[in-house]
Order: structure tokens, then C-alpha cells, then sequence
């Protein structure tokens, strides 16, 4: 199965900050990955698709961008809205496989 | 409005079985790819399976000879039969709908992410 590693695991930022979060395929996945938000207790939200697709109803505070192995999620300028958990999921081959989450929280 | 509702949770013993329903009143789940997530307390998000429309199912390592995903299309519902279950598949499971694009006749061409989720159901697997 391919290996999905996200990084920071956890992260703290302020209100207008932009941040960036990674992710690194084992293998090249070409464009094939989704980003997704969870805040606690609820279900995740789609955000970007195809690596950097920004899905409908997204802000467009959000961009996602990479090929091969390397990918990045930034959010530009953070809203109170936007701490939250992120996960990245490789979409190339079957098992699917999620990134470990990326915790952001208010500085 | 579409939406998945999730159903079927609980406790149940290691070793036992349980089947989790997934309606889906706004859309065809026929014609949809539909997959189930799950999370662990505390946890991460886990990919656990997925079935095309056109019957197709795949599933991820940990769950694959014990874990069936399959539908009813004249109930319009998902489902996921589980069995031998253990302590590492309490979780909350997550039902949600994949969006894919065909292309030349090829499907699935594209993959555009999974829109649509329902809040879950919860299986504890204790004695």
C-alpha cells in the first residue's frame, strides 16, 4: 500500500496567517489526491480534489498543489473556521490511504 | 437535499458480526461509487472500502476477507457486513459518496474526492 506522511503533525497559527501543510506519497501518485477538513465530532469536508482542484463552496483561501510525491494544502490569510484537522488521501491505487492529520490550532 | 444517514452501530463482542446500513434519501446509490471510512478514537481517517456502480469492490488490507460492502438498489442502501470482529475495528464508520468522471468509455476516468458524508455510526467491539 502506498504510504501517505503529512507534515507538521500538528501545527499553531493566528488569525490571517497563511500556513502550508505537506504530504508525501511513497510513490508517485501523479495528480491523484484530495485534501479534506475535520473539525471534532463531525465528518470530514472535501476541500480539493485532484491535487489542486478547489471543490465547489470552498473558499478560495484554500489551494492544493504537487504531482509525483510531493504535496502541499495552503491556506492563505486563516480564518477563526479554519482550525481544524486535515488529511490528505491518495486516490492512485486501491487500498486508498489517508495522511496521519494535521492538527491546527490557535497560536 | 443529499445526504447519507448512517445506521447499524453498537457494542458488539470480539468475534461477532454486525451489519451497518448506509440510506441515501437524495440520490441513486446505484449509480454512485460509495465508500465507508472509519475512524478509531483518537485517531486517524482509514479508507475501509468502496463499490462501483458497476459492482466493483475493493477494500483496504485490514478488513479485506472479513469486511463485505454491497447495496440494495430497490432499499436505495449501502451496506457494510462485518465479521470477526476485534478491539481495532471500534470506530466510528463514516458512509460517503465518490465522485468520479468517465472519459473514452473509461470509468472511472477521473476522481473528484468524496462529497457527500453522513455523521457516522459507532461500533465498539468490547466484552
Amino acid at each position: 500500500a502506498i504510504q501517505m506522511t503529512q507534515s507538521p503533525s500538528s501545527l499553531s497559527a493566528s488569525v490571517g496567517d497563511r500556513v502550508t501543510i505537506t504530504c508525501r506519497a511513497s510513490q508517485g501518485i501523479r495528480n491523484d489526491l484530495g485534501w479534506y477538513q475535520q473539525k471534532p465530532g463531525k465528518a470530514p469536508k472535501l476541500l480539493i480534489y485532484a491535487a489542486s482542484s478547489l471543490q465547489s463552496g470552498v473558499p478560495s483561501r484554500f489551494s492544493g498543489s504537487g504531482s509525483g510525491t510531493d504535496f502541499t494544502l495552503t491556506i492563505r490569510s486563516l480564518q477563526p473556521d479554519d482550525f481544524a484537522t486535515y488529511y490528505c488521501l491518495q486516490d492512485y491505487s486501491f487500498p486508498y490511504t489517508f495522511g496521519q492529520g494535521t492538527k491546527l490550532e490557535i497560536k | 437535499e443529499v445526504q447519507v444517514v448512517e445506521s447499524g452501530g453498537g457494542l458488539i463482542q470480539p468475534g461477532g458480526s454486525l451489519r451497518l446500513s448506509c440510506a441515501a434519501p437524495g440520490f441513486i446509490v446505484g449509480s454512485n461509487y460509495m465508500s465507508w471510512v472509519r475512524q478509531a478514537p483518537g485517531k486517524g481517517l482509514e479508507w475501509v472500502s468502496v463499490i462501483y456502480s458497476g459492482g466493483s469492490t475493493y477494500y483496504a488490507d485490514s478488513v479485506k476477507g472479513r469486511f463485505t460492502i454491497s447495496r440494495d438498489n430497490s432499499k436505495n442502501t449501502l451496506y457494510l457486513q462485518m465479521k470477526s470482529l476485534s478491539a481495532e475495528d471500534t470506530a466510528v464508520y463514516y458512509c460517503a459518496r465518490d465522485i468520479i468522471g468517465c472519459s473514452g468509455g473509461k470509468c472511472p476516468y477521473y476522481y473528484y474526492g468524496m462529497d457527500v458524508w453522513g455523521q457516522g455510526t459507532t461500533v465498539t467491539v468490547s466484552s
